[in-house]
């Protein structure tokens, strides 16, 4: 089933936040964040497995709640290369590796 | 290095003409290989996964199938295409039993007219 993300997009300024939201009605094996820029391929962010972390990249952090079944990705002081679509990937666990993500969240950060 | 190739990059098709797209992965052995469609409004959706030869999951009824016929190789095909098929198709692979990175290949965008 698919995880929902909210918002749907954003507009920022540079130097702004952001938070994205990931929710899921199923048991989470692990929480994926991918970005895209226009015509491209995904490109990873990071992932974030069963246990409650969070982790760091640069100014982009995530958080992921097992309990709440929910991830939230974290941009501060945005720059002009953070804008693209955002995606969550979510996984249930078991043997069958299915990756599906939810329907993208568009970031547009402008000068 | 692991690499990932998929094919062709363009293509316009009228309705009712097969397809095929593939893809293949080099450097790596018995990868998970994952074929997702992206369309206006949907996000990335996921349509076949395999975990190995021969070994196909289909997540969207619809006219599209897949196949492996070999352990680096994946094949996206539809024998009837339909207009609502046009999108940007990516191929996709990660390690087996790794509950690792997708790596993405360049995406073939079909134009269904």
């Amino acid at each position: 089933q698919q995880p929902v993300q909210s918002p749907q997009a954003v507009i920022l300024r540079e130097g702004e936040d952001a938070v994205i939201n990931c929710s899921s009605s199923k048991a989470l094996y692990s929480v994926h964040w991918y970005r895209q820029k226009h015509g491209e391929a995904p490109v990873f962010l990071m992932i974030l497995l069963k246990g409650g972390e969070q982790k760091g990249h640069d100014k982009i952090s995530a958080s992921f709640n097992e309990k709440k079944q929910q991830s939230s990705l974290y941009l501060t002081a945005s720059q002009l290369s953070y804008s693209g679509t955002y995606f969550c990937g979510t996984e249930g666990g078991g043997s069958n590796y299915k990756l599906t993500f939810g329907k993208g969240t568009l970031l547009t950060v402008n000068p | 290095s692991q690499t990932i190739h998929q094919w062709p990059a363009t293509l316009v098709q009228p309705v009712g003409s097969p397809l095929s797209l593939e893809c293949t992965v080099e450097g790596t052995s018995n990868p998970n290989l994952y074929w997702y469609r992206q369309a206006a409004g949907r996000g990335l959706q996921l349509l076949f996964y395999s975990v190995g030869i021969g070994q196909i999951s289909s997540e969207v009824p619809q006219n599209l199938s897949a196949s492996r016929p070999q352990d680096r190789q994946f094949i996206l095909s539809s024998k009837k295409l339909l207009l609502s098929d046009s999108g940007f198709y990516l191929c996709a692979w990660r390690r087996r039993g790794q509950t690792g990175e997708l790596f993405f290949g360049e995406g073939s965008r079909l134009t269904v007219l």
